[in-house]
């Protein structure tokens, strides 16, 4: 397996809480993204980061924001947790971001948002 | 932006039959067409990918054909086993300005004895 730390694993928050999620990787790769996964909706990418303090976003950005201050972690907050961002949630990383470059998964973070 | 369709959502086969999983995409631009493999509580694994100046790909039980014409890719599994159940997801990209990925609905694939 590819060296992806996701933490929590698992965590229940409440309606308006802000809530941080952390992806630690130990590759040094360049690239990491955050995805968020949906029954009937695959995956879909909520931000991104291609080098440190470099981040942009994805096609389900609203209502998170990420930080990279260092190479090997990726934080993805949701500043005011709402029902709708109750979901599982994948850190991955790639070295170039590139096609010869494939993306690696960690093993998720499941929220739950009461 | 990209989407990617996929189907059957779910496929069910007796061990050693084959099984084939079929993916659409829409920009004529994406590139880079990766296979993933889910299994319960874990994170997707890469298990093939294609790129857009190859036909067809294989590994071992597991091939990927792709027709750029139609813009569309597919996944056969050989000889399947009971290790094969799982959920597969497509995905494609452009590879450049980051490799991200859109992915399709998956498809749940039960190898019964």
């Amino acid at each position: 397996d590819a060296g992806i730390t996701q933490s929590p694993r698992h965590k229940v928050t409440e309606t308006g809480t802000p809530v941080t999620l952390r992806c630690h990787q130990t590759e040094n790769h360049r690239y990491m993204y955050w995805y968020r996964q949906d029954p009937g909706h695959g995956l879909r990418l909520i931000h991104y980061s291609y080098g440190v303090k470099d981040t942009d976003k994805g096609e389900v950005s609203d209502g998170y924001s990420v930080s990279r201050s260092k190479t090997e972690d990726f934080l993805l907050t949701l500043e005011s947790a709402t029902s709708s961002q109750t979901s599982v949630y994948f850190c991955a990383i790639s070295e170039r971001g590139r096609n010869n470059s494939p993306l690696h998964f960690g093993n998720g973070t499941r929220l739950t948002v009461t | 932006g990209e989407n990617v369709e996929q189907h059957p959502s779910t496929l069910s086969v007796q061990e050693g039959d084959s099984a084939v999983i079929k993916c659409t995409y829409s920009d004529s631009a994406s590139n880079y067409f990766p296979w993933y493999k889910q299994e319960l509580g874990k994170g997707p694994q890469l298990i093939i990918d294609i790129r857009s100046n190859v036909g067809e790909k294989k590994d071992q039980r597991i091939a990927v054909t792709l027709n750029k014409t139609a813009k569309h890719f597919s996944l056969h599994i050989t000889e399947t086993q009971p290790e094969d159940s799982a959920v597969y997801f497509c995905a494609a990209s452009k590879g450049g300005g980051g490799n991200k990925l859109t992915f399709g609905t998956g498809t749940q694939l039960k190898v019964e004895l």
